[in-house]
């Protein structure tokens, strides 16, 4: 069992529609989430991080922590074309260590 | 971007033959990591520092090591390069909070 994983896609949703990206984990012991935008070519760019259960907004953006199931989401509201990229969830482990899922590639059409 | 710069951005060499790729970073961070990015597995972390002189193993280590003499550069070592080895390679590096930041990476082809 991978310790993190994602859906690796395409995700395809319309312009204007939210988009919704899933990551499950196993290690029960992790503290910290983070989800990171990589465009094609490029490195990845951090986007929300997330400690406690519940949701964390910031803009168009919003991360939702279960730990109980072990479940991270990350919801983007009016989905843009320029949000097409893929999305990596990634999960604290020891030393400030972090483990990457595959990510998901979200396509935004017009 | 937390400062951080990687050379070279791309790079083509022989099977057999030692590479090394520098990682500079601006903001006196503590912590800093290199990775490897490749379809299918992700981004895997090859070896990470804690200090000056400080590092240890990741999870894909074996055929790379690693030297970290001041707090702003680290540098990576192909000690003898292999195809599978080919790869994008990642920096990045933390304060001491969790959030990591990547460099902009460094393409390397054996050939």
């Amino acid at each position: 069992q991978k310790e993190v994983e994602q859906n690796s896609g395409p995700l395809s949703v319309p312009e204007g529609a939210i988009a919704s990206l899933n990551c499950t984990y196993s290690d029960r012991g992790s503290q910290s989430f983070f989800w990171y935008r990589q465009y094609s070519g490029k490195s990845p760019e951090l986007i929300m991080f997330i400690y406690s259960n519940g949701d964390k907004e910031d803009g168009r953006f919003t991360a939702q922590l279960n730990k109980a199931s072990q479940y991270v989401s990350l919801l983007i509201r009016d989905s843009q074309p320029s949000d097409s990229a893929t999305y990596l969830c990634a999960v604290t482990g020891t030393a400030s260590k972090l483990t990457f899922g595959t990510g998901t590639r979200l396509q935004v059409t017009l | 971007d937390a400062g951080i710069t990687q050379s070279p951005r791309h790079k083509v060499t022989e099977t057999g033959t030692p590479v090394t790729l520098r990682c500079h970073q601006t903001e006196n961070h503590r912590y800093m990591y290199w990775y490897r990015q490749d379809p299918g597995h992700g981004l895997r972390l090859i070896h990470y520092s804690y200090g000056v002189k400080d590092t240890d193993k990741g999870e894909v280590s074996d055929g790379y090591s690693v030297s970290r003499s001041k707090t702003e550069d680290f540098l990576l070592t192909l000690e003898s390069a292999t195809s599978s080895q080919t790869s994008v390679y990642f920096c990045a590096t933390n304060g001491g909070d969790t959030e990591q930041y990547f460099g902009p990476g460094t393409r390397l082809t054996v050939t």
